[in-house]
């Protein structure tokens, strides 16, 4: 089985100074990695996605996420945040096979202040 | 396209009252559905998933049920409301052996119990 952990449940940042989410993930095989953004009273959104290749996986919105095999992790960052990117961000990963099962993390609440 | 639409936005309910949240998946056939449960503060809980018509499978004991009565369909019942149901609920879908799309979400439910 896998798990995901977002190490940190609230992030408050300064606008348009740096960010990082951290995600680390458990997985005795490769998965697929994603991160989505929650918006309030949303659904998700998917911000990006590492399945092979380059470990630095660009999305939406100017983030950016490396994935990084020996630490099991895949931390998302952005240069410079905005007001608009507060939301709630989720680590994901999904094992070998099917697209049954999506493991999410706990979530990361990002609020960027003026 | 695949477009995802799920009703109502929000709702209000007294406990006790019965409940019936649908879903339904446009632009793809016989994808794997999926409710989810965000309460207040805390990360996403998965409540069910289906890989067919009428094949539910329940990952969380609880007051509610779910239905697949037809393939891009998905509804979740509750015959009792409980304070406890009060939440934001999310269906998501899949499509089995395309694990790199990952899930995509509809807009989501605000249930209140009252």
């Amino acid at each position: 089985a896998q798990s995901v952990t977002q190490l940190d449940s609230q992030v408050p940042v300064f606008e348009e100074a740096p960010v990082e989410l951290r995600c680390n993930y458990s997985s005795s095989v490769s998965v697929y990695l994603f991160w989505y953004v929650q918006y309030p009273n949303q659904g998700l959104q998917l911000l990006l996605k590492y399945l092979s290749g380059s470990t630095l996986v660009k999305g939406i919105n100017g983030f950016e996420a490396e994935f990084n095999k020996s630490q099991t992790s895949f931390h998302l960052r952005k240069p410079s945040v905005h007001i608009s990117d507060t939301a709630e961000y989720f680590c994901a990963v999904t094992p070998p096979g099917s697209a049954r099962q999506l493991t999410f993390g706990s979530g990361t609440q990002l609020t960027v202040l003026p | 396209s695949q477009t995802i639409h799920q009703w109502p936005a929000t709702l209000v309910q007294p406990v006790g009252s019965p409940l019936s949240l649908e879903c339904t998946v446009e632009g793809t056939s016989n994808p794997n559905l999926y409710w989810y449960r965000q309460a207040a503060g805390r990360g996403l809980q998965l409540l069910f998933y289906s890989v067919g018509i009428g094949q539910i499978s329940s990952e969380v004991p609880q007051n509610l049920s779910a239905s697949r009565p037809q393939d891009r369909q998905f509804i979740l019942s509750s015959k009792k409301l409980l304070l406890s149901d009060s939440g934001f609920y999310l269906c998501a879908w899949s499509v089995e052996g395309q694990r790199a799309y990952g899930y995509t979400f509809g807009s989501g439910t605000r249930l209140t119990v009252v």
